[in-house]
């Protein structure tokens, strides 16, 4: 079966830049895409079709997908950001997450 | 868009329930549909969907499920449903019923909806 690997968690201070990493076999031919979920709420779609943001979505999130690894930039990051954040791909038919990766913003 | 879950509840090993999804604020039949869960304190998994009439209403499931939950839709109502059966305690979760984007993603989410599997 297919993997996608996240870190369990990643800390940023207020203003700066935050990265959460997504790793799979050649994820940089799939499209990638990134959920937004904070504590007792719906994910929310940030990032689709690797960099992509929907409407309502701030500038400051950005993405990249390239070779085994999609990214998720914050930039500015804001206590507001502070969530779980999960990629997500296909493969063979079927949809993919990867396990989280906790934002703390401090 | 809005998508309501409801049925979710309390049931034995074995059992069976029924979730629906309510959906409203775009073109229901045009829109494939997808079930997504997440354990207390886990990560998502995806369960399964069900694509539009133009697609023949194609189903596919994840490997945990396959056999056991069927996803089906009635598109006059503009309600998508999923069908839980031989239930296991792991299958103890919110489910989440999410619009299907146009690349793949999930770009409407409902609140979701509690199943616990419990004797």
């Amino acid at each position: 079966s297919y993997d996608l690997t996240q870190p369990p968690s990643v800390s940023v201070s207020p203003g700066q830049t935050a990265s959460i990493t997504c790793s799979g076999d050649k994820l940089g031919s799939k499209y990638a895409c990134w959920y937004q979920q904070r504590p007792g709420q719906s994910p929310v779609l940030v990032i689709y079709q690797d960099k992509k943001r929907p409407s309502g979505i701030p500038e400051r999130f950005s993405g990249s997908n390239s070779g085994n690894t999609a990214t998720l930039t914050i930039s500015g990051t804001q206590t507001m950001d502070e969530a779980d954040y999960y990629c997500q791909a296909w493969d063979s038919n079927t949809v993919v997450f990867g396990g989280g990766t906790k934002l703390t913003v401090l | 868009v809005q998508l309501v879950e409801s049925g979710g509840g309390l049931v034995q090993p074995g059992g069976s329930l029924k979730l629906s999804c309510a959906a409203s604020g775009f073109t229901f039949s045009g829109s494939g549909l997808h079930w997504v869960r997440q354990a207390s304190g886990t990560g998502l998994e995806w369960v399964g969907r069900i694509r539009t009439q133009a697609n023949n209403y194609a189903t596919a499931y994840a490997a945990s499920v396959k056999g056991r939950f069927i996803i089906s839709r009635d598109d006059s109502n503009n309600t998508a449903y999923l069908q839980l059966n031989s239930l296991k305690t792991e299958d103890t979760a919110v489910y989440y019923c999410t619009k299907g984007g146009d690349y793949g993603d999930f770009d409407f989410w409902g609140q979701g909806t509690l199943v616990t599997v419990s004797s």
